[in-house]
């Protein structure tokens, strides 16, 4: 069975551009997360989607929109980029999300993000 | 809020040594907690969970955990390492609406 899957692997952008990034959780899988990890330092939450509504955002400006389909997959936008969004956007799937996070997420390789 | 606290940046064991990981967690109810390992270049693989019950869990590798209420503790240990455990690792707390990793723990294994 496939696991989460992200794409692209990697993308270079510069300052003031939009990226869209993509994810798409594993079959059956109805809730997906968002987190930003900074080179060196642990993985910051920023959205969970849970049934294409937004469940949960952590402290990231309105640069920072998310979106979930109804297949489940789903799409991490950030506008007017900074160069300190540069950084690794891992997407997470989890069964459900109803429950907040007492379920086992499911981490893709992750989008490699560099802002020149 | 959730906060998670991993004291150690940076722990070198030999191979075949034992290991502990600290990792100590403030949240107002019940946690959910969670180690994580990740390998340079991979995405994150989930070790071992406590959602409530035993307190001392079992996880994938010979990792194992245990919860401590009264020191809001959930140490990672293994009996003896092996240079494939070689990695960085993330305790993390879940609850609510909002799931937190700590600042992770560099692994080294000397040979």
């Amino acid at each position: 069975d496939a696991g989460v899957t992200q794409s692209p692997t990697h993308l270079i952008k510069t300052r003031g551009q939009q990226v869209t990034l993509r994810c798409s959780p594993i079959s059956g899988h109805k809730s997906v997360s968002w987190y930003q990890q900074v080179l060196g330092q642990g993985p910051q939450f920023i959205f969970q989607y849970y049934e294409k509504e937004e469940r949960g955002r952590g402290n990231f400006p309105d640069r920072f929109s998310a979106r979930q389909f109804p297949n489940y997959s789903s799409e991490l936008n950030v506008n007017a980029l900074l160069l300190g969004d540069s950084a690794l956007y891992l997407c997470a799937s989890s069964l459900e999300g109803s429950g907040g996070f007492g379920n086992i997420q499911y981490f893709g390789a992750g989008t490699r993000l560099s802002v020149l | 809020a959730q906060s998670v606290t991993q004291p150690d940046i940076h722990i070198t064991v030999s191979e075949g040594a034992s290991l502990e990981l600290r990792c100590n967690y403030s949240y107002g109810a019940t946690p959910y907690l969670f180690w994580y390992v990740q390998s340079p270049g991979q995405g994150l693989q989930l070790l071992l969970k406590y959602f409530s019950g035993d307190t001392l869990v079992q996880g994938i590798k010979g990792f194992e955990a245990e919860f401590k209420r009264s020191q809001s503790s959930f140490n990672l240990r293994k009996p003896s390492v092996h240079w494939s455990d070689a990695a960085e690792y993330y305790c993390a707390v879940g609850g609510g609406q909002n799931f937190v990793f700590g600042p992770g723990t560099r692994l080294s294994v000397l040979p």
